[in-house]
């Protein structure tokens, strides 16, 4: 069945530092999306990105955030200047049609900062 | 604006008795309605979503939920609950061309 598929699986950071998560969508899908989840937390709508732009954010996706599709098959999410509350796990995911039949998420890099 | 809510936050049942997590959402147009799965440390699993037709949707592992739009509610059901069930459960809402929003989730422990 196809993946989603997100690297590194867990990466520690300084305070102040950028940091790119990584993420491999489903092939033939058009939709991709970050969530994170901080930890205990619910899982929280950070960007959308549809035909090579953003579609939709969220009022945590602020400057510090990008993300940017660098090649037809990557989809990363860079944080310029890292924070402790940055500290989360982010989820990659993506969908054909606008969700309609939902989305298929990665595994989550485990971001902490320090 | 869209909302899920999930009231409760743990549901504990003893292996084979039947299980019920509970989600109501609100939406101003028609909900597509989902479950996900979390095991620890794991990913979001897809379990079974409702986007129209019959409200009793069958799932993965055995889940099935009801939509039912009166009580604006999406539970999620299993007959028999197993001890490998035990994780943490989302119920997700989303209206068409707008992004999925999640439940704050439901911890789901299954004693032997």
């Amino acid at each position: 069945e196809p993946e989603v598929t997100q690297t590194p699986s867990h990466q520690v950071t300084q305070m102040g530092q950028e940091v790119i998560l990584r993420c491999v969508p489903i092939s033939n899908h058009l939709y991709f999306y970050w969530y994170r989840q901080i930890l205990g937390q619910k899982v929280e709508f950070l960007v959308s990105f549809y035909n090579n732009e953003i579609s939709e954010k969220s009022e945590i996706f602020d400057d510090q955030f990008s993300v940017e599709r660098p090649d037809g098959s990557n989809f990363t999410l860079k944080i310029r200047s890292t924070k402790l509350e940055d500290s989360a796990m982010y989820f990659c995911a993506s969908s054909d049609r606008g969700g309609d039949y939902g989305y298929t998420f990665g595994s989550g890099t485990r971001l902490t900062v320090v | 604006a869209q909302s899920v809510a999930q009231p409760e936050d743990q549901v504990n049942v003893a292996e084979g008795n039947p299980l019920t997590v509970k989600c109501t959402y609100s939406v101003s147009g028609n909900p597509y309605l989902f479950w996900y799965v979390q095991y620890p440390n794991r990913g979001l699993q897809f379990l079974l979503k409702y986007i129209t037709g019959d409200n009793l949707v069958k799932g993965s592992y055995g889940f099935e939920a009801e939509f039912n739009k009166s009580q604006t509610s999406f539970h999620l059901k299993k007959p028999s609950a197993l001890v490998s069930d035990s994780a943490l459960y989302f119920c997700a809402v989303r209206e068409r061309y707008s992004t999925l929003t999640f439940g704050k989730g439901t911890m789901l422990l299954v004693s032997p």
